[in-house]
C-alpha cells in the first residue's frame, strides 16, 4: 500500500474488555514496530518484528499485552482485560529492516478505556 | 541496551530566534541517530539522520543536528524560528546492532511572535 494504515483510528472501550489493533505496514517492508503514546510519555516502544527472527517483546508492559504479524505482514497488538491506564495512541511502524533507515508510521488508534 | 534522554519537555522561543532542541545518547555500539517531528494532528516524519560520515547532517525545513561521539550527543538546532516550526520534535537512537529504534520522551517547541 501507500503508507502504513492502522485500524480503527478510534477505539472506545470498558474495563476488563478485550481490545485488538490492527497494522497494515508497507509493502514489502520487513521490519515493523508498534509503540504507545500517551501525554508526557514520549514515544514507548512495545514490541518490534523483523523478518522471520523471534519478536523484540522486551517493551510490552504487562502479560495483557501480546501481538502477532502474520505471514510478514499485517500485524494486530491485542490488549486483554484493559484497564483505564492503557488509554493511549497506539502507532504502528514500518521500515526497509536495513539498519540506519526511517521509520514510515500510521496515523494511530486512539484508545479510550472508560 | 540503547537509550535517548531529550533535556527539556517543553522550548519556548520567539520567532526569529535560535532553536535548540538536546538529545543525548546511549549506545554500546555505533548508533544511528534520528529527529522525528509531529506536527499538531500529524504523524510523525522524519525531520534528519545520522549514520555514518559527516558528524553534521542537514535536515528538512532548515534544521540540522551535529553528532558529538565525545559528549553522546546529537542535538537539533535551526538559526532563525518560524511559527510553523512549532510541534514536538522526537530524538531516536538505533545501532549496527539490532536496529531496534528507540525514542525519547519529546521536546515539544512553542514559538512566539
Amino acid at each position: 500500500g501507500a503508507g502504513v494504515s492502522q485500524s480503527p483510528s478510534n477505539k472506545v472501550t470498558e474495563k476488563g474488555k478485550d481490545v485488538e489493533l490492527r497494522c497494515d505496514p508497507i509493502s514489502g517492508h520487513t521490519a515493523l514496530y508498534w509503540y504507545r503514546q500517551s501525554l508526557g510519555q514520549g514515544l514507548e516502544f512495545l514490541i518490534y518484528f523483523q523478518g522471520n527472527s523471534a519478536p523484540d517483546k522486551s517493551g510490552l508492559p504487562s502479560d495483557r499485552f501480546s501481538a502477532e504479524r502474520t505471514g510478514g505482514s499485517v500485524s494486530t497488538l491485542t490488549i486483554q482485560r484493559t484497564q483505564q491506564e492503557d488509554s493511549a495512541v497506539y502507532l504502528c511502524a514500518s521500515s526497509s529492516g536495513q539498519g540506519g533507515e526511517k521509520l514510515f508510521f500510521g496515523s494511530g488508534t486512539q484508545l479510550s478505556v472508560l | 541496551a540503547q537509550s535517548v534522554t531529550q533535556l527539556g519537555s517543553h522550548v519556548s522561543v520567539s520567532e526569529g530566534a535560535l532553536v535548540l532542541l538536546r538529545c543525548n545518547y546511549s549506545s554500546s555500539v555505533p548508533p544511528y541517530l534520528f529527529w522525528y517531528v509531529q506536527y499538531p494532528n500529524q504523524g510523525l516524519q522524519l525531520l534528519l539522520k545520522y549514520t555514518t560520515g559527516a558528524t553534521l547532517v542537514k535536515g528538512i525545513n532548515g534544521f540540522e543536528a551535529e553528532f558529538k561521539k565525545s559528549e553522546t550527543s546529537f542535538h537539533l538546532t535551526k538559526p532563525s524560528a518560524h511559527m510553523s516550526d512549532a510541534a514536538e520534535y522526537f530524538c531516536a537512537v538505533s545501532n549496527t546492532g539490532g536496529f531496534k529504534t528507540i525514542f525519547g520522551a519529546g521536546t515539544r517547541l512553542f514559538v512566539k511572535a
